[in-house]
């Protein structure tokens, strides 16, 4: 099974602060990596897919980036709208897997 | 407007089956592969099962292996996903999503499952 080690598990940041979110694959995934965002008590959202594509109607403030089998979240400037929990998903090979989550909370 | 509405869940004994359903609208439901995701409460996210278009094509996690069953009806644009034989550990909220790596994707809201101990 292809592990995705999410990292940092959690963080705390001000509005207007940049942060990165990180995800290691435990093997080549190709671009098959999508980001989502969670909210409490909802379902989760997708922000980016195939690394780097934005999804329509998330705000530019988001990208995502690939090197090798290192993927990352970028948040230009925090949003108080974007306090909530992050996830990455491959769907390259099966079983697809998610990493372990990101929770970004209010310094 | 796109809908994925989940219904089914529920508090059903260890050992004990449930059925649960996602009928979809505002989208060619016979045109996505669809998945079953679950998140155990207060915890991360979890790929369970899913099926190509025509229903020809199902894959699971290993841990549901043998015990659940995805199908579709795309007549009635609709997915299932029959659970038997349930554990402790099936307690979560079950979400279904449509294909991955398209440029639009669709999640339901989710529905409740409890197995209790």
């Amino acid at each position: 099974d292809i592990q995705m080690t999410q990292s940092p598990s959690s963080l705390s940041a001000s509005v207007g602060d940049r942060v990165t979110i990180t995800c290691r694959a435990s093997q080549g995934i190709r671009n098959d990596l999508g980001w989502y965002q969670q909210k409490p008590g909802k379902a989760p959202k997708r922000l980016i897919y195939g690394a780097s594509s934005l999804q329509s109607g998330v705000p530019s403030r988001f990208s995502g980036s690939e090197s090798g089998t290192e993927f990352t979240l970028t948040i230009s400037s925090l949003q108080p709208e974007d306090f909530a929990t992050y996830y990455c998903l491959q769907y390259n090979d099966y079983p697809l897997t998610f990493g372990g989550g990101t929770k970004v909370e209010i310094k | 407007e796109v809908h994925l509405v989940e219904s089914g869940g529920g508090l059903v004994q260890p050992g004990g089956s449930l059925r649960l359903s996602c009928v979809a609208s505002g989208f060619t439901f016979s045109g996505y592969w669809m998945n079953w995701v679950r998140q155990a409460p207060g915890k991360g996210l979890e790929w369970v099962a899913n099926i190509n278009r025509d229903g020809s094509d199902k894959k699971y996690v290993d841990s549901v292996k043998g015990r659940f069953t995805i199908s579709r009806d795309n007549a009635k644009n609709s997915l299932h996903l029959q659970m038997n034989s349930l554990r402790v550990e099936d307690t979560a909220v079950y979400y279904c999503a449509s294909a991955w790596g398209l440029t639009t994707q669709y999640w339901g809201q989710g529905t409740l499952v409890t197995v209790p101990s």
